[in-house]
C-alpha cells in the first residue's frame, strides 16, 4: 500500500493564483481530513470528510474548497492564494472518526504565496 | 481554539535519559491521541488511550491519562537520538460523533543528543 500520498511536495504561487492540492489514499478509509500547520503551532483542520460525498469545514475553511467524488481522492483547492494561506499542508485519512482511530498522514504539502 | 496544550514546549535531554511530555485539555473527552513528527515529515501516530483507561504501554512509550484532571503525559524510556521530533497530543470532545472537534495542541519540540 502507498498509505496517504500528496502532490506537489513543494509550491510557489502568485497572490491570485489558484491551484489543486492533491491527496489520495488506498486504504479504503471513509474520513479524511485537510490540515495547515504554521511554526509554533499544532495542525489546524480546514475540510474533512466522512465519505464520498460528503464534506464540511473544519476551524479555518476560509480560502479553501474541497470535493470528494471518490473514497480515494480528496483535493484542497486554494481559490485566490494569499501570503496568510503560506503553510505547510497535510491530508489525512482514517477508517473510523477521526478522534477514534489513529489517522494516516501524507508527507504534506510546502506552499508559499508571495 | 485549542483543546490540547502540550508542556513543555521543548525539552532537551541526553541519549538513554527518560522524557516526560505533559498535555493538558478543558473538556470532556472520549479519547486521547498522541503523534510523533519527524522535521519535514507527516505525523505519525504513536498511541490512543480511552477515557475509561488510565495508562497504555507500547515499547518504550508510556501513556497515562487522567480525565479528573484534564491531563495526560507521554514517557519515552532510554531515550535515542533518533527520538528527536515534536509529539503532539490530540483530543476529541465527548460528544464527538465524526470527528468535528479534534484538536491537536501545538507540541512538544524533544532534542535528544548524542
Amino acid at each position: 500500500n502507498a498509505g496517504v500520498t500528496q502532490t506537489p511536495k513543494f509550491q510557489v504561487l502568485k497572490t491570485g493564483q489558484s491551484m489543486t492540492l492533491q491527496c489520495a489514499q488506498d486504504m479504503n478509509h471513509e474520513y479524511m481530513s485537510w490540515y495547515r500547520q504554521d511554526p509554533g503551532m499544532g495542525l489546524r483542520l480546514i475540510h474533512y470528510s466522512v465519505g464520498a460525498g460528503i464534506t464540511d469545514q473544519g476551524e479555518v475553511p476560509n480560502g479553501y474548497n474541497v470535493s470528494r467524488s471518490t473514497t480515494e481522492d480528496f483535493p484542497l483547492r486554494l481559490l485566490s492564494a494569499a501570503p496568510s494561506q503560506t503553510s505547510v499542508y497535510f491530508c489525512a485519512s482514517s477508517y473510523w472518526p477521526r478522534g477514534s482511530d489513529e489517522q494516516y498522514f501524507g508527507p504534506g504539502t510546502r506552499l508559499t504565496v508571495t | 481554539s485549542q483543546q490540547g496544550e502540550e508542556d513543555p514546549q521543548a525539552l532537551s535531554i541526553q541519549e538513554g535519559e527518560n522524557a516526560t511530555m505533559n498535555c493538558s485539555y478543558k473538556t470532556s473527552i472520549n479519547n486521547l491521541q498522541w503523534y510523533r513528527q519527524n522535521s519535514g515529515r507527516g505525523l505519525v501516530h504513536l498511541i490512543l488511550i480511552r477515557s475509561n483507561e488510565r495508562e497504555k504501554h507500547s515499547g518504550r512509550l508510556r501513556v497515562t491519562l487522567d480525565t479528573s484532571k484534564k491531563s495526560s503525559s507521554l514517557l519515552i524510556t532510554a531515550s535515542r537520538a533518533a527520538d528527536t521530533a515534536s509529539y503532539f497530543c490530540a483530543t476529541d470532545g465527548a460528544a464527538d460523533n465524526y470527528g468535528q472537534n479534534f484538536v491537536f495542541g501545538p507540541g512538544t519540540r524533544l532534542s535528544v543528543l548524542p
